[in-house]
């Protein structure tokens, strides 16, 4: 079995400011896991992946996420928030199964 | 250019009139789903394709059917559409077996359908 936690449907931050989006995940296999991005009105696109390579991946636009087993957590960090970064961010699990398992998602809010 | 394609992107229709959602893909992707997205309820599954002719239901199949006959293609079918499936549907794809099973799902622009 596999699930994702988002912790916080919005996160609201100031540009410039660190943005700091959380997933935990729970597999009962090494697993893979995924990060999304959704902009308005268009459909979801890769942000970066883990896939056991290093734990600590980097992924466009600046966005950056640490696979750490002992808290079953893939946080997506990015240092300084841009406008354009205002959208939907999904975190998704594949443990056993080929079958990804989706977070329900967080709204990044970027105030100017 | 690898893309996957929906069509219509928006639709209104009325209760019980039978609709198609199109999807496909220029991936040679073998792995093909269904999603709902919902205020609130993020992504949810109606149903996924393995292969050719193989299909199974996702977390929320009820009222919806799909079909697989064509690697690319992938049809999201509402015989009897109803308000509760006035959503934004996703179709997404991506390679699987061995290595591809690290593979991430490629996603079409979205269809978004209104049931009056």
């Amino acid at each position: 079995a596999q699930s994702v936690t988002q912790l916080g449907s919005h996160v609201s931050v100031s540009e410039g400011a660190l943005v700091l989006l959380r997933c935990n995940y729970s597999s009962s296999v090494p697993p893979y896991l995924f990060w999304y991005v959704q902009y308005p009105n268009q459909g979801l696109q890769l942000l970066l992946k883990y896939t056991s390579a290093a734990t600590l991946v980097k992924g466009i636009n600046g966005f950056e996420a640490e696979f750490k087993k002992s808290e079953t957590s893939f946080h997506l960090t990015k240092p300084s928030a841009h406008m354009s970064d205002a959208a939907e961010y999904f975190c998704a699990v594949k443990g056993g199964s080929y079958i990804p398992t989706f977070g329900r998602g967080t709204s990044l809010i970027v105030h100017p | 250019e690898a893309q996957v394609t929906q069509n219509p992107r928006y639709l209104i229709t009325v209760t019980g009139k039978k609709l198609t959602v199109t999807c496909s893909q220029n991936m040679n992707h073998e792995y093909m789903s269904w999603y709902r997205q919902d205020p609130g309820l993020g992504l949810r599954q109606i149903y996924y394709s393995m292969n050719v002719e193989v299909t199974d239901k996702g977390d929320v199949p009820e009222g919806y059917k799909v079909s697989r006959k064509e690697k690319r293609n992938f049809p999201l079918i509402l015989e009897s559409p109803s308000p509760n499936q006035t959503s934004l549907y996703f179709c997404a794809s991506s390679l699987m077996g061995g290595r591809a099973g690290v593979g991430e799902l490629f996603f079409g622009e979205g269809s978004r359908l209104t049931v009056l």
